[in-house]
């Protein structure tokens, strides 16, 4: 099955630098990758995603970039605000084989600390 | 917030005891997926049904199983909890099966004693 590594675990900056998040996939299948924000006692929520069909989409200060190639996708915060501050998990999910199912493989978390 | 509502938020109970965690998708949705999140193993997917069908299935335990109602609301039942299966339980929905946008609920956070 699909195996999803995320890098790093954690990650401090300082308000204003900018922050990337690696994940790498197994499942050269996979066709769809999104990333979620989890706060303390919430959900994750998701903030934006990518097909295979694209390499790179942006909305406002967050981006996401893809390479089929080396199976490899990064999210990009730019002008990071306390509020930024958060877990950050990646995904990947397939639907090949025609079962048309979308379960999502985690990657395991990135925790991510704005300083002001 | 996501639309997807899951209820209850907090469930203490103790080992062997069967407990029930229901979900109501966004409207429209006819998907809904489970994820299980705890410390050691992270987001992992549960199961997900599709208009009333079960679609795919992840590592869920024998002693796990679940359901979707017509009404689309769908229920996941554990039993003989056992102190492993404290664990936050989230329910997702997305329009329909396949690779679509998930939204995830704010999830129950399960503790068994």
């Amino acid at each position: 099955g699909e195996n999803v590594e995320q890098h790093p675990s954690t990650l401090s900056v300082q308000e204003g630098d900018s922050a990337v998040i690696k994940c790498t996939y197994s499942d050269s299948a996979s066709n769809y990758f999104p990333w979620y924000k989890q706060e303390l006692g919430k959900g994750p929520q998701l903030i934006i995603d990518i097909r295979s069909n694209v390499g790179e989409k942006k909305d406002q200060r967050i981006a996401v970039t893809l390479n089929k190639t080396a199976k490899h996708f990064s999210l990009h915060i730019t002008e990071t605000q306390p509020e930024d501050s958060a877990v950050y998990f990646c995904a990947a999910s397939s639907n090949a084989g025609g079962t048309s199912y979308g379960k999502l493989t985690f990657g395991q978390g990135t925790i991510l600390t704005v300083h002001p | 917030d996501s639309g997807v509502t899951q209820t209850p938020k907090h469930l203490i109970t103790a080992t062997g005891q069967r407990v029930t965690l229901r979900c109501s998708p966004r409207s429209g949705d006819l998907s809904v997926y489970w994820y299980q999140q705890s410390l050691d193993q992270g987001l992992q997917f549960l199961i997900q049904y599709y208009n009333g069908e079960e679609r795919a299935k992840g590592n869920i335990l024998e002693r796990f199983s679940a359901q979707q109602f017509p009404d689309l609301h769908s229920e996941l039942n554990l039993s003989s909890l056992e102190l492993g299966d404290s664990a936050l339980y989230f329910c997702a929905s997305s329009l329909n099966s396949g690779y679509n946008e998930q939204f995830f609920g704010p999830g129950t956070r399960l503790t068994v004693l």
